[in-house]
């Protein structure tokens, strides 16, 4: 089976200081992307940056990286220089290659602090 | 503007009511989702369509039917609404191919059985 956890309620950062969400993940197939999503209080639901499973290099998009770490099945976002606007849910996923499927974790709730 | 389009986006219902959840994309996509999400729980699946005139259950079908009109279109029906299906409902689709897979949500429908 597959499962996502995300261990973290809730979080709270000051704005313009760094946070890391984590994220971690049981597969037993070897060939999978990761993705973290965002969900601000429209309701959008928004892809913040993707991760191919065969590549070792971490992804990283503007003020948003993640650690991969596969081992471990551990896929953490660090987001850089918060900004009031990163306020929202964020969800971390993952999707078997070929079969279409994504699989959620609960979320985090991500509150930016002026 | 490409993307998937889910009417209405608020509905309140009675118990034992029922109710169809529209959704509909413009991007000649197979696949087609239909999720729920609920606070604490993070998006679960209830039913999937991974091409035209094809459906299976999700993670949690139960009290919920389907229909995969066209390509074009995925319905979701409430037979007989219960309190414990308000929830918020999204509709999704894969978007790419490998290593560009994502999905592109609708902006979901607010739901409350009373």
């Amino acid at each position: 089976a597959q499962t996502v956890t995300q261990s973290q309620p809730e979080m709270s950062v000051q704005e313009a200081e760094t946070v890391t969400l984590s994220c971690t993940y049981d597969t037993s197939e070897n060939n999978y992307y990761l993705f973290w999503y965002k969900q601000p209080p429209s309701r959008q639901m928004i892809l913040v940056i993707r991760q191919e499973a065969y590549k070792q290099q971490n992804a990283t998009e503007n003020r948003f990286s993640v650690n991969f770490q596969k081992a471990a099945k551990s896929f953490s976002l660090k987001i850089s220089d918060s900004q009031l606007g990163d306020t929202a849910m964020y969800f971390c996923a993952f999707i078997l290659y070929n079969f279409n499927k994504f699989y959620f974790g609960s979320g985090t709730k991500l509150n930016v602090k002026p | 503007n490409a993307g998937v389009t889910q009417t209405p986006k608020f509905q309140v219902l009675k118990t034992g009511q029922s109710m169809t959840l529209q959704c509909a994309q413009d991007m000649n996509h197979n696949s087609m989702y239909w999720y729920r999400q609920d606070p604490g729980m993070g998006l679960r699946l209830i039913y999937y369509s991974a091409s035209e005139g094809t459906t299976d259950k999700g993670e949690v079908p139960n009290g919920y039917n389907v229909s995969r009109l066209n390509k074009r279109e995925f319905s979701l029906r409430l037979e007989s609404a219960a309190p414990s299906q308000t929830s918020v409902y999204f509709c999704a689709t894969v978007t790419g191919a490998p290593p560009n897979y994502g999905y592109t949500f609708g902006s979901g429908t607010r739901l409350t059985v009373v």
